[in-house]
């Protein structure tokens, strides 16, 4: 069966340091992968999504970048982190583009 | 203006009530999706629909394509149905999840 995983799942980070956010998935090849943020009080942001190895799209700008180093494997960096960058960080993954998504427990940052 | 509008913004409901969720959209979309956040966080997908309605157990989902409209139903409610309900939409235009921002859902014994 297919799993996601994602941590860490809470992180307190002091502003200006760098981050990295690692998610992976088992069970299936070729994911969908996407990165999301829930701002307090908001709803849930794409951030990226990547359908193979190397491709990432980016749907807002930011000061976080993304990468897809393995096809499973769905990373979330950024070098200085500010204050706005708190949230809550969920990774998701799906077949296709109109298919069930599924998601991970999502990582609570708090930069601070 | 979001794209997904979800309403009530916060439920609170009596054990065995029948509750409703509404969510409408203003794109077209080639399929919806609702889903449940728990308070630590993590989220399901309880269902994806693209027209008409789906049961599961105790929960029911409609979509009315034409008037870009869904519910979500809980019957006979239970305090484990607290959570918040989130309505998210594939667009014909985009490759992820619009969400609507949720509805808190509390209910009391």
């Amino acid at each position: 069966s297919q799993t996601i995983h994602q941590w860490p799942a809470t992180l307190v980070q002091p502003v200006g340091s760098p981050l990295s956010l690692e998610c992976t998935v088992e069970g299936t090849s070729n994911p969908n992968l996407y990165w999301y943020r829930q701002a307090a009080g908001r709803g849930l942001q794409l951030l990226f999504y990547s359908v193979g190895i190397g491709q990432i799209s980016s749907e807002v700008p930011q000061n976080l970048s993304a990468s897809r180093p393995q096809d499973r494997q769905f990373i979330l960096s950024s070098k200085k982190l500010l204050l706005s960058d708190s949230g809550f960080y969920l990774c998701a993954w799906s077949v296709g583009r109109n298919t069930e998504a599924f998601f991970g427990q999502g990582t609570r940052l708090t930069v601070v | 203006k979001n794209e997904v509008e979800q309403s009530p913004q916060n439920l609170t409901a009596q054990e065995g009530e029948f509750i409703t969720i509404n969510c409408s959209y203003s794109v077209g979309i080639s399929a919806l999706h609702w889903l449940q956040q728990h308070p630590g966080g993590g989220i399901v997908s309880l269902f994806m629909l693209s027209s008409g309605k789906k049961k599961h157990g105790r929960l029911i989902a409609t979509i009315n394509i034409q008037e870009k409209h869904s519910s979500l139903h809980i019957t006979a409610s239970h305090p484990r149905d607290s959570a918040v309900y989130i309505c998210a939409v594939n667009s014909n235009s985009g490759y992820a999840l619009n969400f609507g921002k949720g509805t808190s859902l509390l209910v009391t014994p």
